[in-house]
Formats: structure tokens, sequence, C-alpha cells
């Protein structure tokens, strides 16, 4: 069974500070990774997908993420954050081959103060 | 066209009463779900149809029932349910294949 864990639950931090929000997983197959933000009372968006490739994946606002086979992570990352980035953020597994169904960890909700 | 449009966006109905939630996408993908979100907690994965057809449903009870009646609309029937059912309800799809999901604005639900 697949599983994700992201390791803080909460991430406070200064606007032009870089952060990065931490995400392993855990699967016995293949998988799909996703990178989700969820603005306050508003759906999820795709910020980023790793499906093979190149282990440094870009996506939308800046945000970038590293694939570790090895360690089985795909931490999130953006060099210089902005208030507008205060969000919940949701990693999510997917198996190959396994229809679309999203294993979602936790969340981290990332706070950007001024 | 790169939305998922759920309606409504809010809704309040009693335990006796019986609504639909409704979803609509454009972009072709031929798998959508449904899936519950209380606060503070990730989504939960409640019905996925692919190509119109019922193919994971995680033991929800049966006060939910989902309807597919094309392969751009996704429906979800509600009767008699509990107040813990108040939640968003997220409605998502994707392509077959390595795409990931495009969520929907949600309906927030409350049960009185």
């Amino acid at each position: 069974a697949q599983s994700v864990t992201q390791l803080d639950s909460q991430v406070p931090v200064f606007e032009e500070a870089p952060v990065e929000l931490r995400c392993n997983y855990s699967s016995s197959v293949s998988v799909y990774l996703f990178w989700y933000v969820q603005y306050p009372n508003q759906g999820l968006q795709l910020l980023l997908k790793y499906l093979s490739g190149s282990t440094l994946v870009k996506g939308i606002n800046g945000f970038e993420a590293e694939f570790n086979k090895s360690q089985t992570s795909f931490h999130l990352r953006k060099p210089s954050v902005h208030i507008s980035d205060t969000a919940e953020y949701f990693c999510a597994v997917r198996e190959v081959n396994q229809g679309g169904k999203l294993i979602f960890g936790q969340g981290t909700e990332l706070s950007v103060k001024p | 066209d790169t939305e998922v449009t759920q309606t409504p966006k809010h809704l309040v109905m009693g335990m006796t009463n019986k609504k639909s939630l409704k979803c609509e996408q454009h972009m072709g993908h031929r798998a959508m779900y449904w899936y519950k979100q209380k606060a503070k907690k990730p989504p939960e994965l409640m019905f996925v149809y692919s190509y119109e057809k019922l193919s994971i449903n995680e033991s929800v009870p049966s006060r939910f029932s989902p309807e597919c009646p094309n392969s751009s609309l996704l429906n979800l029937h509600l009767h008699a349910l509990q107040p813990e059912d108040s939640a968003l309800y997220l409605c998502a799809s994707s392509p077959q294949g390595t795409g990931g999901a495009f969520f929907g604005q949600g309906t927030r639900l409350t049960v009185v």
C-alpha cells in the first residue's frame, strides 16, 4: 500500500525567504508524484508533477521539486516566497497503471509573513 | 478550456432533503472523481468514473449516489445526509495515462 508523509504540518516563513516543504512516500511499485496548492475556500491547483525523466521538476508560480528515488522523497522548494504563497500544500502520489487514484499527504500550511 | 466547474458553490440542506451536486469539464478527460474534504484535512477519494463507468467506490454510504450521464458531466445525488457529512465536495478530472487531476472549486455542503 502507498502512503505519503508530509513532515511539517505548518511552515512559517518571512517574505522573500526561501522555503522547502518536505514530502516522503512509501510504495512497492513505481509512482507518479504531484504537488497541489489550495488557497482558502478554493479547490486544489496542480503546481507540478513528476512522471519520469529529469528528477528536477519546475512548476507554476516559481516552485520546483526534486525527486529522490533512493530517499523516496519529493520536496518542494521556492527560492523567494511572497505573501500570496500563503496556502495549504498537498503532496500526492499515484501508482503507475493504477487508474487515477491519488493518495494525499496530510498537508503543510505555509504561512508567509511580511 | 482547462476548468472543472462545480455547482452550486454553497449548499445548505436538511437531513430529509434530496439534492444534487453537479460537475462539468470540457477538456476531453475520460476519468472523473468525487472527493470529500473536511476542514484542515486532505481530500478523501469517494468515487472514480472511467469512460462513464464507475470504477472505484471507496465504500461510500449509499446516501451518496454518483451518476455520470456523459463524458463531460458528473453528478452526486444526496439523500438523508447526516450533519457529519458537512464538508467541501470536490470534483476532479484527469486524462487517461499520466496526467495529474484538475480540480473544481468545490461545493461547500452544510447539513442541518
